[in-house]
């Protein structure tokens, strides 16, 4: 197990609130990952995170913001949450460090509804 | 730029082959390959690096045409724990640090 927990597992909130999840990991890895799933659309990267405070946009960045302050934890914000935003949303690390080039461990998701 | 699947579903029989592909517009670095069942997380399957070998996994395996920038899924004497959505994901050059993946095929095996 590679030691991944997402929280919170469910979320429900209002058209305009942020809303931030979390990632954490008890590994140390370097390289970790947010997706968000969606029907038809597959998983698509929003954001990632190769060290502490080093980030990069993934293909749909937009109206998302992250942060990584300790290797441990990576924080994906919805500043004001639409209903376009409504998804499953996935975070990942890469298990042997290595970057994209070795497995990815996902974590069981995080089902968050925006009414 | 997502890589493009295909079929976007397919339907066994229990025993039957199936074969998923998986082709990208650049050139490619590597291709992951991950299966999810409905509700659960994805799960690694594989991955294939420029350059390497095909990869098998029980009677799951696959291959990497660089050149086609193409892979292909390949599932042999399907079994009913086969079922579910399958995921190509690529890295176009070493050191891009990211995974794009494919829109998933559909897997469904009948008893």
């Amino acid at each position: 197990d590679a030691g991944i927990t997402q929280s919170p597992r469910h979320k429900v909130t209002e058209t305009g609130t942020p809303v931030t999840l979390r990632c954490h990991q008890t590994e140390n890895h370097r390289y970790m990952y947010w997706y968000r799933q969606d029907p038809g659309h597959g998983l698509r990267l929003i954001h990632y995170s190769y060290g502490v405070k080093d980030t990069d946009k993934g293909e749909v960045s937009d109206g998302y913001s992250v942060s990584r302050s300790k290797t441990e934890d990576f924080l994906l914000t919805l500043e004001s949450a639409t209903s376009s935003q409504t998804s499953v949303y996935f975070c990942a690390i890469s298990v042997l460090g290595q970057g994209p080039s070795s497995p990815l461990h996902f974590g069981n998701g995080t089902r968050l509804t925006v009414t | 730029q997502q890589p493009v699947q295909s079929p976007q579903a397919v339907i066994l029989r229990e025993g039957e082959d199936a074969v998923i592909n998986c082709s990208s517009s650049k050139a490619l670095y590597s291709v992951h390959w991950y299966r999810q069942k409905h509700g659960e997380a994805p799960v690694f399957l594989m991955i294939l690096l420029k350059g390497g070998e095909q990869k098998g996994h029980e009677k799951i395996s696959a291959s990497f045409n660089e050149k086609k920038q193409q892979s292909s899924l390949y599932l042999t004497a399907s079994q009913l724990s086969y079922s579910g959505t399958y995921f190509c994901g690529t890295e176009e050059n070493v050191g891009d640090d990211k995974i794009i993946f494919g829109k998933g095929t559909r897997l469904h095996i009948l008893p």
